[in-house]
């Protein structure tokens, strides 16, 4: 079956500018989590949606926001772009929330930030 | 302040030779962990976890162990294969405090060469 897709996977941005990632979880998935990964801190925590409820949130500014729709697809938005934000964005679901439940990473939408 | 440590960058093995990847950890709450493995250019894969209930879980070649009094974690591969040549991460979760499976706490990652 598909994996995690994810869109864009590459765009470039300029400072005050704002994006809107997608992620298109696996089939029949109803949690999809998002982290930010930079080479200096590793893969950070964003945001966790399960049937459109935002379940759990990471340490980062408002300006980060996301939301999950009935079909379980996710977006993230980051508004008011700056320098630090350029980093691979990765998108990850899994059937549940449950200890169970694997999480299948996609390949990341890799922003940069001029 | 990094709740989930992995405190060496990188580990050079000769093929056939175990490996020893190591991570430390600071909340104590923390009760699922995992290793998660990437390649360049793709997201990561799960490859074992363990709960804190645990000491050891063992997958083919991949062996995890745990221990919580030290809060330290080693992932074993044995024999190593040029294949396994990734960036391996630490990740983990207080799944009993109202963390989840998609609320992972991540280290800062170990990268892994085999040599042939």
């Amino acid at each position: 079956k598909a994996g995690v897709t994810q869109t864009p996977r590459y765009l470039i941005k300029t400072r005050g500018q704002q994006v809107t990632l997608s992620c298109s979880p696996i089939s029949g998935h109803r949690s999809v989590s998002w982290y930010q990964q930079t080479p200096g801190q590793g893969l950070q925590f964003l945001f966790e949606y399960f049937s459109e409820t935002q379940r759990n949130k990471g340490n980062f500014p408002g300006r980060f926001s996301g939301r999950q729709f009935s079909n379980s697809r996710s977006e993230m938005n980051v508004s008011t772009l700056e320098l630090g934000d350029s980093a691979l964005y990765l998108c990850a679901s899994s059937l549940s929330t449950s200890v169970d439940g694997e999480l299948f990473f996609g390949e990341g939408s890799r922003l940069t930030v001029l | 302040d990094q709740q989930v440590k992995q405190n060496s960058p990188s580990l050079s093995v000769q093929e056939g030779r175990i490996s020893i990847l190591n991570c430390d950890y600071t909340n104590s709450m923390f009760d699922y962990f995992l290793w998660y493995k990437k390649y360049p250019a793709e997201g990561p894969t799960f490859l074992i976890s363990i709960s804190s209930i645990k000491d050891k879980n063992e997958d083919g070649r991949f062996t995890v162990f745990l221990n919580k009094s030290a809060k330290h974690l080693s992932l074993h591969i044995v024999p190593s294969q040029p294949g396994d040549s990734a960036v391996y991460f630490c990740a983990a979760s207080a799944l009993r405090y109202g963390g989840s499976q998609g609320n992972l706490i991540f280290g800062k990652g170990t990268k892994l060469s085999v040599k042939p």
